[in-house]
């Protein structure tokens, strides 16, 4: 099974902020990489797929890159619905493991 | 509007079985792969089974692999997960997920709670 490493574990930023996770396979996947955003009590939101494709609705403030085996996400100009809890998922072979998350905290 | 109403969670003793449903509503059932995802408590998200559109190709995670069994009736519009000799560490909420785009998953049910314990 592919692993899916994701860094940092936690993240304390500010209003404003431009943050970046990281997240990266145990083998080459191409761009078959998935970013999602879980907040509390919600189901998660899909916000890019194929490593940089922004999810319909989805703000411009998020963007994702990368490729093979190296990826990230990058949340420009942080607003006060973006802290929750992020993770990377592979598409790439079942079966389609997630990253451990990373948690965005307010500073 | 497109849903997913999973239903059959509940509290279950080590060892013993539950059939979960996942009900989908607002786009065409047939058309798209499905997957079940879970979460444990206090941990992320796990991936856990896979089927394609016809139910022809079935997948699942090595910890569940020979107890667990993915299966959809496309008919009913309905999405199952049969899970057999459930142990304390299958206890998480279990939510249905319709596939999308480079098999992301783009519509999420609200999820259904399993507690395995004696």
């Amino acid at each position: 099974d592919i692993q899916m490493t994701q860094s940092p574990s936690s993240l304390s930023a500010s209003v404003g902020d431009r943050v970046t996770i990281t997240c990266r396979a145990s083998q080459s996947i191409g761009d078959y990489l998935n970013w999602y955003q879980r907040k509390p009590g919600k189901a998660p939101k899909l916000l890019i797929y194929a490593a940089s494709t922004l999810q319909s609705g989805v703000p411009s403030s998020f963007s994702g890159s990368g490729s093979g085996t190296d990826f990230t996400l990058t949340i420009n100009s942080l607003q006060p619905e973006d802290f929750a809890t992020y993770y990377c998922q592979q598409s790439y072979s079942a079966p389609h493991t997630f990253g451990q998350g990373t948690k965005l905290e307010i500073k | 509007e497109v849903q997913l109403l999973e239903s059959g969670g509940g509290l279950v003793q080590p060892g013993g079985s539950l059939r979960l449903s996942c009900a989908a509503s607002g786009f065409s059932f047939n058309n798209y792969d499905m997957s079940w995802v879970r979460q444990a408590p206090g941990k992320g998200l796990e991936w856990v089974s896979g089927i394609s559109r016809s139910g022809a190709s079935t997948y699942h995670a090595d910890s569940v692999k020979g107890r667990f069994t993915i299966s959809r009736d496309n008919s009913k519009n309905t999405l199952y997960l049969q899970m057999n000799s459930l142990r304390g560490e299958d206890t998480a909420v279990y939510h249905c997920a319709k596939g999308a785009y480079f098999a992301s998953i783009d519509v999420w049910g609200n999820g259904t709670t399993v507690t395995v314990s004696s």
